[in-house]
């Protein structure tokens, strides 16, 4: 079956330009991730959705980034006015439920590129 | 809070040598354990995880980790490797009853050499 699909896979944009990433998780998972994954560096958690509870925003670095999703579908993640240190490939995950047990699917990632 | 460290960057082997990639954890609660692994313009893969249980975990394409307690370590390994195992590999554990996320180490670039 389809995997996590993320789009665009990858972006150049300017400095002080907004961003929107997107991610369409498989279908029926009802937990998604949105991941970091800056040169040289491991995979920073930025966000997690589960079903209808409250995102857990805690891994969003400023105000600039935000994220939203649609019932237990797509999520976008957007960047406002983005600057040289949010390059950076983010990653997309997503898992039936969540247990601690699950273990998530990732997408490709879209390589977001700030210049 | 959890964190992750992933000792050596970098690690160059020859085809057929044994490899062990270190992972060491730091967390106050108990947590689950897994290796991902990251091919060159591919997305993470999941090679295995420890969840309870025996302490040695197998998982595919011939790696296994062992999970020492006492040591907060859970290395992996592999007896004999192949060209096809160079990528990036990440160690990451989640909180157990905790937070939802994973945190991962920074990665070990696996490179497996003719």
């Amino acid at each position: 079956g389809a995997g996590v699909s993320q789009s665009p896979s990858n972006k150049v944009t300017e400095k002080g330009k907004d961003v929107e990433l997107r991610c369409d998780p498989i279908s029926g998972h009802t937990a998604l991730y949105w991941y970091r994954q800056r040169l040289g560096q491991g995979l920073e958690f930025l966000i997690y959705f589960q079903g209808n509870s409250a995102p857990d925003k805690s891994g969003l670095p400023s105000d600039r980034f935000s994220a939203e999703r649609t019932g237990e579908s797509v999520s976008t993640l957007t960047i406002q006015r983005t600057q040289q240190e949010d390059s950076a490939v983010y990653l997309c995950a997503s898992s039936l439920v969540w247990s601690g047990r699950d273990v998530e699917s990732f997408g490709q990632g879209t390589r977001l590129t700030v210049v | 809070a959890q964190s992750v460290t992933q000792l050596d960057s970098q690690v160059p082997v020859f085809e057929e040598a044994p490899v062990e990639l270190r992972c060491n954890y730091s967390s106050s609660v108990s947590v689950y354990l897994f290796w991902y692994v990251q091919y060159p313009n591919q997305g993470l893969q999941l090679l295995l995880k420890y969840l309870s249980g025996s302490t040695l975990v197998k998982g595919i394409n011939g790696f296994e980790a062992e999970f020492n307690k006492s040591q907060t370590s859970f290395h992996l390994r592999k007896p004999s490797v192949h060209i096809s195992d160079t990528a990036e590999y990440f160690c990451a554990v989640r909180a157990q009853g905790g937070s939802e996320k994973l945190v991962f180490g920074k990665g070990t670039k696996l490179t497996v050499n003719p």
